[in-house]
């Protein structure tokens, strides 16, 4: 088990292009979740996934972004038209919820290590 | 709608003294998970303890321990004799009846040697 990974660590764009981000979580892990985080603040949730099935948006998540989990296993998150304001630590997260006794609400996230993106 | 408060950003203190990083939470759901993670420089967010409404009893792990008060709405995290690699950001979560975990601002400790 190697732990969540994403992938590109780090990402330079100029504004206007697009950019994809990816995220493989544990392999037994039914939930996948997005996060963002800006310097000196806490993540904020974009989406979450059960299995392959996107069940949560959050309204930071505007129509230029676009998440898939298609087999329900790796997401990718699309950020289209990009603006100096998407800069920001892309967090991906899973969990395994609903199983083995354990509350969904009890269940840990366990983050990967992030993407870096960067808005020219 | 769910909150949590983090209002010290930024602690420093010499190794071997204690710190006391503070967390307040605001929520209308009577069954609530509380989360404490540490993000040192690496930048992947480490989880460090969990605890449900229900159980307000002390928790102590090492030199960490936790301190849970339903009546003030805090789940404040204690470090006894801090060492240098505890330098980290600490974020304090809580996840109600919605399904992500809300994040407070975090905490930026700095162990000075």
């Amino acid at each position: 088990d190697t732990g969540v990974s994403q992938d590109p660590r780090h990402k330079i764009t100029k504004r206007g292009q697009n950019v994809t981000f990816r995220c493989d979580p544990i392999s037994e892990h039914n939930r996948l979740y997005w996060y963002r985080q800006t310097l000196g603040q806490g993540p904020e949730f974009l989406t979450y996934f059960q299995n392959e099935a996107q069940l949560e948006k959050s309204r930071l998540l505007s129509d230029r972004f676009s998440a898939e989990r298609p087999k329900g296993s790796f997401s990718t998150l699309e950020i289209q038209r990009t603006e100096q304001g998407d800069s920001a630590m892309y967090l991906c997260a899973s969990s395994l919820a609903g199983k083995l006794g354990v509350p969904s609400g009890a269940n840990v996230l366990t983050f990967g290590a992030g993407s870096r993106l960067t808005v020219l | 709608a769910q909150k949590v408060t983090q209002a010290q950003t930024e602690i420093s203190v010499v190794e071997k003294e204690d710190v006391t990083l503070d967390c307040v939470y605001e929520t209308r759901d009577t069954t609530y998970y509380l989360f404490w993670y540490k993000q040192p420089p690496s930048g992947e967010l480490v989880f460090l303890i969990r605890r449900n409404s229900f159980d307000e009893q002390n928790e102590i792990s090492g030199r960490y321990s936790w301190n849970f008060q339903k009546s003030t709405s805090s789940f404040n995290f204690t470090i006894t004799a801090s060492q240098v690699v505890d330098s980290a950001v600490y974020f304090c979560a809580l996840r109600g009846s919605a399904r992500q975990l809300t994040f407070g601002s975090g905490t930026q400790l700095t162990v000075l040697p």
